[in-house]
């Protein structure tokens, strides 16, 4: 079964807006990441949050985690151009990730 | 900084090849990962290995086999490439820890025709 399945697939918004992203999954998990992908590219991971973590910031970066819901949101603030790409939740069983397919955010100039 | 490289970019090759792609990390990192991405699929895992001469079967194995014969270097191997196998190959990199961070190459996208 999938494990990290994000919404919305895609989202377009302008310059300036905030971004919010979506992940929910199905078992219990020790941590949560959060990775970028831009067009053609490998990943880059972001950010990670702790199953007893409900909250984590890092920069423009806003993670959130409900574990009873088992739901996670990456909201980017004030977004720029640049952030356009493919994000992905992940989630953790030992070493292996698995990941959903991913949101793909195009900032609009 | 953490370097993930692969040897292309950019591959063709015809049905029937055996194919080689090359995954190294600079960083003395125990796991090493190899992913196939896909529109619409998402990033699947193929093999992992976390140990030298060491390996464990991904969700999508079949039509691959790897070889890790040195820490750095982990090496995916399509024994006779088949159009099902044009895709874009991620190869990942993890301390010898569990719920850490993946380091992640650029990319190889093959192409079988």
């Amino acid at each position: 079964s999938q494990q990290g399945e994000e919404d919305p697939q895609a989202l377009s918004i302008q310059e300036g807006e905030n971004a919010t992203m979506n992940c929910s999954y199905k078992t219990s998990i020790n941590n949560l990441q959060w990775y970028r992908q831009n067009s053609g590219r490998g990943l880059v991971h972001l950010i990670l949050i702790r199953s007893n973590e409900r909250e984590k910031h890092s920069g423009r970066l806003r993670v959130t985690l409900d574990t009873s819901k088992k739901s996670s949101s990456l909201l980017i603030t004030a977004s720029r151009a640049a952030d356009t790409a493919s994000y992905f939740c992940a989630t953790i069983s030992g070493s292996r990730l698995t990941f959903g397919e991913g949101t793909q955010l195009t900032v609009n100039p | 900084d953490v370097k993930v490289t692969q040897s292309s970019r950019y591959l063709v090759k015809r049905t029937g090849e055996k194919v080689f792609l090359e995954c190294v990390q600079d960083m003395d990192h125990e796991n090493m990962f190899w992913y196939r991405q896909d529109p619409g699929l998402g990033l699947r895992l193929i093999y992992f290995s976390y140990d030298v001469k060491m390996k464990e079967k991904g969700d999508i194995p079949e039509g691959y086999s790897v070889s890790r014969e040195k820490k750095e270097r982990f090496s995916l191997i399509l024994e006779s490439a088949s159009t099902n196998q044009t895709s874009m190959y991620l190869c990942a990199s993890s301390p010898g820890l569990a719920g850490v961070e993946q380091f992640f190459g650029p990319g190889t996208r093959l192409t079988v025709l």
